[in-house]
């Protein structure tokens, strides 16, 4: 078990680009996190998945957020025509049951210039 | 409004001695919380966590304690070493966060260890 994998591990793009993370948890856990920190903030939540299902999306996740996860393993979290405030580390956990702790990826730092 | 509370931004404590770390929550709700610690460029693990049916937990060097009449908890760490040196943050979670049982963060406190 390697733990939460997050790919990548930074990304730079330009303003008004499309960008896509990658988020691989812990093979057995059914939940799935996304949140988002920015410096001197804790994580914010942003959308949970149980298996395949959503089940939660956060009033901070505009409409040009999406996240899946087809299949109930790995997620995407896509995030189209992007804007400076959208710089942050998007960081994904997972877990197996509710109200166990969440096992965190090392995060995608996403830079938008 | 910040539900999770962490008032100090930083501390410093000096090898072998005693690191407390504080937290305050406003919501009555909350009845799990956890500790996570932080380093650079890497996303928070797990430290120990406690349930609002207790008042103490203890792992090793890490003790959490729980005042739920002060919405009060602390991170106490013994002996302190330089390894712990990382941003701890405090969370809570509780029934009006519904089955999604999302974890509501405080900013952060900076420990440095100093040899």
């Amino acid at each position: 078990d390697t733990g939460v994998s997050q790919n990548p591990r930074h990304k730079i793009t330009k303003r008004g680009q499309n960008v896509t993370f990658r988020c691989d948890p812990i093979s057995e856990h059914n939940r799935l996190y996304w949140y988002r920190q920015t410096l001197g903030q804790g994580p914010e939540f942003l959308t949970y998945f149980q298996n395949e299902a959503q089940l939660e999306k956060s009033r901070l996740l505009s409409d040009r957020f999406s996240a899946e996860r087809p299949k109930g393993s790995f997620s995407t979290l896509e995030i189209q025509r992007t804007e400076q405030g959208d710089s942050a580390m998007y960081l994904c956990a997972s877990s197996l049951v509710p109200n166990s702790p969440l096992h965190f990826g090392n995060g995608t730092r996403l830079t938008v210039t | 409004d910040q539900q999770v509370k962490q008032n100090s931004p930083s501390l410093s404590v000096q090898e072998g001695r005693i690191s407390i770390l504080n937290c305050d929550y406003t919501n009555s709700m909350f009845d799990y919380f956890l500790w996570y610690k932080k380093y650079p460029a890497e996303g928070p693990t797990f430290l120990i966590s406690i349930s609002s049916i207790k008042d103490k937990n203890e792992d090793g060097r890490f003790t959490v304690f729980l005042n739920k009449s002060a919405k009060h908890l602390s991170l106490h760490i013994v002996p302190s070493q330089p390894g712990d040196s990382a941003v701890y943050f405090c969370a809570a979670s509780g029934q009006n966060a519904g089955n999604n049982r999302k974890l509501i963060w405080g900013l952060g406190t900076s420990l440095a260890v100093n040899p």
